[in-house]
């Protein structure tokens, strides 16, 4: 398996644009998560999915960000409009559907709000 | 609300000693503790994941522990290598949570080996 695969891995845009990051999990696994990291809060937990259904949200900032998963192979986090405190790096991970197991991170989309 | 602190915060050893990373948690009511390495640029991978009910893992040159009572938890890294350095983080799911995804992060060690 190609492991989670996201895009773009870097995204530079201007305040007030619409930013969409993409998702694709592993295959087979039930939860998804989005996390985003910056150096002065580390890694946070925004939104995470189990079977396709969004079960916690209350990591998400604002209702500026909002994210989707409409089929077990892709998942969009989509921030409108983009401020310059949206810069960091977001992270999807996945996992199998039992608990207690690892966690398995994409690479990251770098994103930078001008 | 749970909290993960890890010293030290940097680290910087010469290659061949073995070292060991810290990370402690305020909420002792875990079920699991991961251990995972980031690179620069890269995305965390999960090196060692501890259940609650085991109190060591090991994978190659790496051992972690946990101790619960205590809320501590340590990873050992035997005969360091260059290739070994990047920042280490701890994680534990958050207190009260019912999914272990739910993990809240130590703010990381970052590890330098040098030649």
């Amino acid at each position: 398996d190609a492991g989670v695969i996201q895009s773009p891995r870097h995204e530079v845009t201007e305040m007030g644009q619409e930013v969409t990051l993409r998702c694709k999990p592993i295959s087979g696994h039930d939860y998804l998560f989005w996390y985003r990291q910056t150096m002065m809060r580390g890694l946070e937990l925004l939104i995470y999915f189990n079977n396709n259904v969004p079960i916690d949200d209350s990591g998400m900032p604002e209702d500026r960000f909002s994210a989707k998963m409409p089929n077990a192979s892709f998942s969009t986090l989509k921030i409108q409009p983009s401020e310059p405190r949206d810069s960091a790096v977001y992270f999807c991970a996945s996992s199998f559907t039992a608990s207690n197991e690892k966690l398995f991170f994409g690479s990251g989309t770098q994103l930078s709000v001008l | 609300k749970q909290e993960v602190t890890q010293i030290p915060a940097a680290l910087s050893v010469p290659e061949g000693e073995n070292l060991v990373l810290n990370c402690s948690f305020t909420d002792s009511a875990i079920y699991n503790l991961q251990w995972f390495r980031q690179d620069p640029g890269k995305g965390l991978t999960s090196l060692l994941l501890i259940q609650s009910s085991q109190r060591e893992q090991t994978s190659g040159r790496l051992n972690a522990s946990l101790d619960k009572s205590s809320g501590r938890s340590t990873l050992y890294i035997a005969a360091s290598q260059p290739g070994d350095s990047a920042t280490y983080l701890c994680a534990v799911p958050n207190a009260g949570g019912t999914s272990y995804g739910k993990l809240t992060f130590g703010q990381g060690t970052i590890l330098t080996v040098h030649p």
